[in-house]
């Protein structure tokens, strides 16, 4: 069983939209989850992170961790053209990163 | 000037050559990543160092070795390479401080034909 498992999507939403972005993780020892976002051609950059339980707000992005179900979500609220990226959740052992696949997301004007 | 830098950028080789991707970092972090992406497998972790005398294997090290020359400097070498190591190649840093960080180089894109 992978560490995160990540649905790849394409997913294509209109803008303005909230967009729902989730992970599931085997190991209910993880305290760490991060988000990136990949621009194409480009590297991974951190967008946000929470530690053990709960929710984190920044901007127009909340990351959400539930660990009773080992759930892993990213709402984008009014979603924008430029938000249109790869997005890959991760867990972060102490030592490793573990990433899920990706989720491709559009945001269509 | 970019914080991770890899070079090159792109690469074409063929199967059997030795090859060798360079990063660089000027963010002082003490610890590097190399991973390796490919479509519907996500990001992989090859190698981790946390200081120059710490090298570590990840999920995917067959195939792969590392150098760690510097703290600032970290390569990775392909000795014989075949087409499955066909990929999109990351470099990163982070910090022991704030090891959460971690920090990505523009990629390496690398074809074994």
């Amino acid at each position: 069983q992978k560490e995160v498992e990540q649905d790849p999507g394409p997913l294509s939403v209109p803008e303005g939209a909230i967009v729902s972005l989730n992970c599931t993780y085997s190991n209910s020892a993880f305290q760490y989850f991060m988000w990136y976002r990949q621009y194409s051609r480009k590297g991974p950059e951190l967008l946000m992170y929470t530690y053990s339980s709960g929710n984190k707000e920044d901007g127009r992005f909340t990351a959400q961790v539930d660990k009773s179900s080992k759930y892993i979500s990213l709402f984008i609220r009014d979603s924008q053209p430029s938000d249109s990226a790869t997005y890959l959740c991760a867990v972060y052992t102490g030592n490793q990163f573990y990433f899920g696949t990706g989720t491709s997301l559009t945001v269509i004007p | 000037d970019a914080d991770v830098t890899q070079t090159p950028r792109n690469r074409i080789t063929k199967t059997g050559k030795r090859i060798m991707l360079e990063c660089s970092q000027t963010k002082g972090h003490d610890r590097m990543y190399w991973y390796r992406q490919d479509p519907g497998l996500g990001l992989r972790l090859i190698y981790y160092s946390f200081d120059v005398k710490d090298i570590n294997k990840g999920e995917i090290s067959d195939g792969y070795s590392v150098s760690r020359q510097a703290q600032a400097k970290f390569s990775l070498s392909l000795e014989s390479a075949i087409p499955n190591q066909t990929a999109l190649y990351f470099c990163a840093t982070s910090d022991t401080g704030s090891g959460i960080e971690q920090y990505f180089g523009p990629g390496t894109r690398l074809t074994v034909t």
